[in-house]
């Protein structure tokens, strides 16, 4: 059964540090997206791409985030430095066009203390 | 910023019960889907409506979709314990350029008590 696979599962890092978010898509899927979830906020779209090609970022605090496809099986997510407010679940979810369903990996919690 | 939003934000009903879900969003869409999460995990999609449709089935899952209104509900019939969960509807706004990407509301957070 194909699923999008993040890593690490949790992260618990100082604030300063960098910190780099894995996710390996479905394979075959030409779109993908990182969200951000908090109590606060709910789910926020940090970025998305297609056919590893960023369309659009304005999600993301543009000073620290940076979001990239190195290639077709592999999504990665930095922050540098990390903030404590950047504490969150962050999730990757792949889709095999721009408006069909997305499937969704099981998140990478960071916490920054 | 997000498109959607959900009412109520909990819910919780007896188990056998149905329970009903409602969203509404403000710009234009190309489809509505909804989704559901576990706590801990990731979201897993239930089912997706297209703006041209006004209703879709699928096992307990009904939808509909009043474009005019801008709002879209979720119904489950005959809850079980297993359904308690979070539930999301998301949307992808057309933006004239071609489909943004999908925003999601805060969720409904329901509990089926046994």
């Amino acid at each position: 059964d194909a699923r999008v696979t993040q890593t690490p599962r949790h992260k618990v890092t100082e604030m300063g540090q960098e910190v780099t978010m894995r996710c390996q898509p479905i394979l075959g899927h030409n779109t993908v997206f990182w969200y951000r979830q908090t109590m606060m906020q709910g789910l926020e779209l940090l970025a998305y791409f297609r056919n590893r090609a960023p369309l659009d970022d304005s999600g993301m605090p543009k000073d620290r985030f940076s979001a990239e496809m190195p290639d077709a099986t592999l999504a990665t997510l930095k922050i540098q430095p990390s903030e404590p407010r950047d504490s969150a679940v962050y999730f990757c979810a792949s889709g095999a066009s721009m408006n069909s369903p997305l499937h969704f990996g099981n998140g990478t919690r960071l916490t920054v203390t | 910023s997000q498109q959607g939003e959900e009412d109520p934000q909990a819910l919780s009903i007896q188990e056998g019960e149905n329970a009903t879900m409602n969203c509404s969003y403000k710009t234009s869409i190309n489809n509505l889907q909804w989704y559901r999460q576990n706590s801990g995990r990731g979201l897993v999609h239930l089912i997706l409506i297209r703006s041209n449709e006004r209703e879709k089935h699928s096992g307990r899952l009904r939808v509909t979709l009043d474009t005019s209104k801008k709002s879209s509900s979720l119904l489950i019939t005959a809850s079980r314990a297993a359904d308690t969960a979070s539930y999301f509807c998301a949307t992808d706004a057309y933006s004239g350029g071609g489909a943004d990407g999908l925003t999601f509301g805060k969720g409904t957070h329901l509990i089926i008590q046994p």
